[in-house]
């Protein structure tokens, strides 16, 4: 069965600075890697997915990720963050068993 | 706003009652999936319907049960419930027209529920 870690529980970063969130999976096929933002009180919003083909995949509010199958990761990249992205971050993995192992999520604390 | 909506917002109910959430997919989606969050298990994939049949099976506890009908909405019911079962329910919904499970899931606002 595949599964999700995200190594950070929480990151605090300043407003403009960079921002990466990790993920690593396991699976023994070609995964199918998402990530998600639950804003507070909200549902899961889709931010970018990886199927195949580009390993580096563009997303909405500025994200990308890039899947490294050497590494098993699919880290999340954000070049300047806004105090808008203050939230919490899902990375997950689809496989042929028609489900979405999630990781525990990481909290993103944005400061002025 | 991702075309998946699902009634009530907010439930609370005493343990041992039964209670039913309802979801509606986005138009024309065929799967629905439903997830539960909660504080100590994190999201948890819990059982996925397929043009009306069940697909697929996680970690779905026998005192719930779900359903999709023929017009693809979906109902969760949750039965006699008891304090852990307190937690965020989520559905989601993907097009699946091939019948694979390559299309990507769009989730509704959730359905918090609070067994006191």
């Amino acid at each position: 069965a595949q599964s999700v870690t995200q190594p950070d529980i929480h990151i605090t970063v300043s407003e403009g600075a960079s921002l990466e969130l990790r993920c690593n999976y396991s699976y023994g096929a070609t995964p199918y890697l998402f990530w998600y933002v639950q804003s507070p009180g909200q549902g899961l919003q889709l931010l970018l997915k990886y199927f195949s083909g580009d390993t580096l995949v563009q997303g909405i509010k500025g994200f990308e990720a890039e899947f490294k199958r050497s590494q098993s990761s699919f880290n999340l990249r954000k070049p300047s963050v806004h105090w808008s992205d203050a939230a919490e971050y899902f990375c997950a993995v689809g496989a042929d068993d028609y489900k979405l192992s999630f990781g525990a999520g990481t909290t993103v604390t944005v400061r002025a | 706003d991702s075309g998946v909506t699902q009634t009530p917002k907010h439930l609370i109910t005493a343990t041992g009652q039964r209670v039913t959430l309802r979801c509606s997919p986005r138009s024309g989606d065929l799967s629905v999936y439903w997830y539960q969050q909660s504080l100590d298990q994190g999201l948890q994939f819990l059982i996925q319907y397929y043009n009306g049949e069940e697909r697929a099976k996680g970690n779905i506890l026998e005192r719930f049960s779900a359903q999709q009908f023929p017009d693809l909405h979906s109902e969760l019911n949750l039965s006699s419930l008891e304090l852990g079962d307190s937690a965020l329910y989520f559905c989601a919904s993907s097009a699946d027209f091939r019948g694979l499970n390559t299309d990507t899931q769009y989730f509704g606002p959730g359905t918090r529920l609070t067994v006191l």
